[in-house]
């Protein structure tokens, strides 16, 4: 399967910074997905990105999907306690197959 | 609107057991599928569905049986399970026009014994 590797595994800041993580896969992707799950729920959508070099906005949430096709970025942009959960990248390769990154978990530390 | 329910909420089974998971959504979506979620593995595909009677094997099928003769509906078999069959599992469904936005269910924590 596809191999969607996800850069920090895990961070720990303060209230207000910046938060910036990668996605990136051996294969090119045409549709970048950012997840976010809280602790003991399902994931939810927090960006979508449809073309390469596109840069998508969301709140305080921004994602690119690079040109190569091969990797995503998502920014968090002055962190809150609520932003606490594991971030993931997906995408939909060989049509209907589904891959999730391995994660990167955000805590926010008042 | 339920959106993507499941049950159960927790199982425990022993070794050899068989049991089904459930997945309704009433969304009248036509892809549904299922994820396990281990520590440090994100999630992988186990089975898919792009709509009623039609379904197909995810990265990680063995083990898993699923079936589709709804469009709401999407259960999960398991038919010996294994302790390696110990996760967290995720049903979602979308529609199947473009923006592969995945709704998902709350998730069944499995453990076998």
């Amino acid at each position: 399967g596809q191999q969607l590797n996800q850069s920090p595994q895990s961070m720990f800041i303060q209230e207000g910074e910046d938060v910036s993580m990668n996605c990136t896969s051996s294969s090119i992707f045409n549709t970048w997905l950012w997840y976010k799950q809280d602790p003991g729920e399902g994931p939810v959508l927090l960006i979508a990105l449809y073309k390469a070099g596109e840069l998508t906005s969301n709140g305080r949430l921004t994602a690119q999907f690079g040109i190569t096709r091969k990797d995503s970025f998502l920014n968090i942009s002055a962190s809150i306690p609520s932003d606490v959960g594991i971030y993931f990248c997906a995408g939909p390769y060989t049509g209907n197959q589904f891959y999730f990154g391995t994660g990167t978990s955000l805590t926010v530390i008042p | 609107n339920a959106g993507v329910t499941q049950t159960p909420k927790f199982q425990v089974l022993k070794t050899g057991q068989s049991m089904t998971l459930q997945c309704a959504q009433d969304m009248n979506h036509e892809y549904m599928s299922w994820y396990r979620q281990d520590p440090g593995m994100g999630l992988r595909l186990i089975h898919y569905s792009v709509g009623a009677g039609i379904t197909d094997q995810g990265e990680v099928p063995n083990g898993y049986n699923v079936s589709r003769s709804t469009t709401e509906d999407f259960p999960l078999r398991l038919l010996s399970a294994a302790p390696s069959q110990t996760s967290v599992y995720f049903c979602a469904s979308s529609d199947l026009q473009g923006t592969w936005e995945q709704f998902f269910g709350p998730g069944t924590r499995l453990t076998v014994l």
